[in-house]
């Protein structure tokens, strides 16, 4: 089955700098790679995702990049703020886009 | 309702209880997905339905846990002979159907075995 790894699993930044959180996955056949974001104590939120047509996407600050030969998608968000500080999870749907399974997660702090 | 909703917010129950989690979807979604979050993980994929339908249980721990979705909307997420290692964060997220993009979160059951 599919497994996401995900890294760092902590990430500490200055504001204004940018943050890279990477994945990688194992099953070939996945088409289809969410990132979410979590605040304490609450629940998983959609930022942006990314089908396996599209190498990168770009919403404002954030971008996902992806690479299908190497199985590798990065999460790029620029100009931090410290209302960016949350658990980041990546996730990949394999076969069918029925099953994401998620990653361990990165825990960013943006220092003000 | 607008959003998925989960109940009851918090559980405390004794080792070796049965206890029973809901799960209300967004009206209109067929796809429904059952996850559970331990403390500083990722969620990790239990069961997910089609319809009323278990397309994949593959991730259900034991057969302890089983979940039902008898009219294709509410869920329940069923533990019997509940063990302290269940303790976690029980997570429930719809999408309009399978394979569709945004699959929305519940804010989740805390389910605390003692």
């Amino acid at each position: 089955g599919e497994n996401v790894e995900q890294h760092p699993s902590t990430l500490s930044v200055q504001e204004g700098d940018s943050a890279v959180i990477k994945c990688t996955y194992s099953d070939s056949a996945s088409n289809y790679f969410p990132w979410y974001k979590q605040e304490l104590g609450k629940r998983p939120q959609l930022i942006i995702d990314i089908r396996s047509n599209v190498g990168e996407k770009k919403d404002q600050r954030i971008a996902v990049t992806l690479n299908k030969t190497a199985k590798h998608f990065s999460l790029h968000i620029t100009e931090t703020q410290p209302e960016d500080s949350a658990v980041y999870f990546c996730a990949a749907s394999g076969t069918g886009g029925f099953k994401t399974i998620f990653g361990a997660g990165t825990r960013l702090f943006v220092k003000a | 309702g607008a959003g998925v909703s989960q109940t009851p917010s918090n559980k405390v129950t004794e080792k070796g209880k049965y206890v029973e989690l809901r799960c209300d979807p967004i009206s209109g979604h067929t796809a429904l997905y059952w996850y559970r979050q331990s403390l500083g993980q990722g969620p990790e994929f239990l069961i997910y339905f089609q319809g009323t339908g278990a397309a994949d249980d593959s991730g259900l721990p034991n057969d302890r846990f089983f979940a039902v979705r008898p009219e294709g909307s509410v869920s329940t997420l069923k533990i019997q002979r509940t063990e302290r290692g269940d303790s976690a964060v029980y997570l429930c997220a719809s999408s309009l159907n399978i394979g569709a993009t945004e699959a929305f979160f519940g804010q989740g059951t805390r389910l605390t075995v003692v």
